[in-house]
C-alpha cells in the first residue's frame, strides 16, 4: 500500500531534549516536505527536499533541522525543543512536477513541556 | 508565490450543495489549483485538481473561471462525513522550487 509513515504518533518531551520525528514513504517520490499545523494558522511549511541531499527552508524553519540521505526517508530534528514548538506535524511526499499531488502522513502530535 | 484566501468556516445541512471559493489573484500562468480535505486527527488528502474550466470526479467538482483568479470547490449533497477542513493550494512543486503555501483552510461543518 502506498503510504507516508510518520513516527511517533504522539510525543511528549521537555524543553531542550533533542528529538527526531521520522518520515518514510514507499512511493519512490523525489519530493518530501514537513509542515506544522496550529489552530487558526493552517498548514505552514517547515522544510522541503526536492531530492536526496537537497533540502531548503520553508516558511517556518527556525528551530528545526532535516536531512535527506535516502530517497525514502526525511526525518525532522528538533535539537533543543521549546514550548512554542508544541504543534501537530505532518510529513508529505510527491513525485513532483507542475500538477502533482501531495501524500500526507497521519501526523505527529508533539507537546514540549 | 500565489497567496490564497478562503472563508474561515462554513455551515451546511445534510443533502445541501456546498460551494467553497478560494481567491488567488496572483496565480501564475502554469500554476495548478489543488484542493485537499482534512478530517480531525488525520493528514490532508487530495480531493481534486484543475487548471482551467471545470473538473469533476466522484467526490467533488472544481470550477475555475477564465481569469483563474479564483476557484470554487463544489460538494454535491453533503453528508455528516463531509465535515472537515478544506484547503486550496495554488502552484506546483517545480513551479515554485519546492516551496508551498497553504492558506488557513475552510472548516466545513455539516449538520443533520
Amino acid at each position: 500500500e502506498a503510504q507516508v509513515t510518520q513516527n511517533p504518533r504522539y510525543l511528549i518531551t521537555v524543553t531542550g531534549k533533542k528529538l527526531t520525528v521520522t518520515c518514510s514513504q514507499n512511493m519512490n517520490h523525489e519530493y518530501m516536505s514537513w509542515y506544522r499545523q496550529d489552530p487558526g494558522l493552517g498548514l505552514r511549511q517547515i522544510y522541503y527536499s526536492m531530492n536526496v541531499e537537497v533540502t531548503d527552508k520553508g516558511d517556518v524553519p527556525e528551530g528545526y533541522k532535516v536531512s535527506r540521505k535516502e530517497k525514502r526517508n526525511f526525518p525532522l530534528i528538533l535539537e533543543s525543543p521549546s514550548p512554542n514548538q508544541t504543534s501537530l506535524y505532518f510529513c508529505a511526499s510527491s513525485w513532483g512536477g507542475a500538477g502533482e499531488k501531495l501524500f500526507f502522513g497521519s501526523g505527529t502530535q508533539l507537546s514540549v513541556l | 508565490l500565489a497567496k490564497t484566501t478562503q472563508p474561515i468556516s462554513m455551515d451546511s445541512y445534510e443533502g445541501q450543495e456546498v460551494n467553497i471559493t478560494c481567491s488567488h489573484n496572483n496565480i501564475a500562468t502554469n500554476d495548478y489549483i489543488t484542493w485537499y480535505q482534512q478530517f480531525p486527527s488525520q493528514g490532508p488528502r487530495f480531493i481534486i485538481q484543475g487548471y482551467k474550466t471545470k473538473v469533476t470526479n466522484e467526490v467533488a467538482s472544481l470550477f475555475i473561471p477564465a481569469d483563474r483568479k479564483s476557484s470554487t470547490l463544489s460538494l454535491p449533497r453533503v453528508s455528516l462525513s463531509d465535515t472537515a477542513v478544506y484547503y486550496c493550494l495554488v502552484g506546483g512543486i517545480y513551479n515554485q522550487g519546492g516551496k508551498l503555501i497553504f492558506g488557513q483552510g475552510t472548516e466545513l461543518s455539516v449538520k443533520p
